[in-house]
């Protein structure tokens, strides 16, 4: 079975300031790895995935994270937040062979203060 | 191309009653996936349909169920509404159901409350 843990379900940020959201996660077998973000009455977008390749990913909005095998790792990060990145976030993991199955982690709520 | 539709935006039952929420996929996606989002539970997977056929299942009751037209719309179904079925439901749709990752577009939901 797979699943996902973030840590902290608030995160505080100072605009400008770097944003770290960390995700750890479990699973048997390779693992897809995504990030999404769901603003306020919508839906989740993709912000960024790892599948196979480099381990560095880019994203949309400036974010990125790092798919650490030893660490079970899949951080994001943005070098310098904005106040449109307020918004909850959520790690999530699948596997080729579990068709689109995701699971989530209980996702993460970051607050931009000015 | 439009993105994924899911009606209606907003709904509200009473215990006992039974609801039906639609999602219409991208054009040309033919895998539809079913989540539902709550404070307590977070984002938990519901099923996933393939070319009208059940792919994959969470673990929920069978008062969950759902279907998949030949236009590849999507329903999903709850029977015997409780109030712990009070959530957003959300649809992502995708080109494919298996092998390789497929980007799965997500709708912007369905809040359902139960009274």
């Amino acid at each position: 079975a797979q699943s996902v843990t973030q840590l902290g379900s608030h995160v505080s940020v100072s605009e400008g300031a770097l944003v770290l959201l960390r995700c750890n996660y479990s699973s048997s077998v390779p693992p897809y790895l995504f990030w999404y973000v769901q603003y306020p009455n919508q839906g989740l977008q993709l912000l960024l995935k790892y599948t196979t390749g480099a381990t560095l990913v880019k994203g949309i909005n400036g974010f990125e994270a790092e798919f650490k095998k030893s660490e079970t790792s899949f951080h994001l990060t943005k070098p310098s937040a904005h106040m449109s990145d307020a918004a909850e976030y959520f790690c999530a993991v699948s596997r080729a062979a579990a068709g689109n199955k995701l699971t989530f982690g209980g996702g993460t709520r970051v607050l931009v203060k000015p | 191309k439009a993105g994924v539709t899911q009606t209606p935006r907003y709904l509200i039952k009473t215990r006992g009653q039974q609801v039906t929420l639609s999602c219409s996929p991208i054009s040309g996606h033919r895998s539809v996936s079913w989540y539902q989002q709550t404070p307590g539970q977070g984002l938990q997977f519901l099923f996933e349909y393939f070319s009208e056929t059940q792919r994959n299942k969470g673990n929920f009751p069978g008062r969950f169920s759902g279907r998949q037209f030949s236009n590849s719309r999507s329903e999903m179904n709850v029977s015997t509404l409780e109030l712990g079925d009070s959530a957003l439901y959300l649809c992502a749709s995708s080109l494919e159901g298996s092998g390789d990752y497929n980007e799965q577009f997500f709708g912007p939901g369905t809040r359902l409350t139960v009274l």
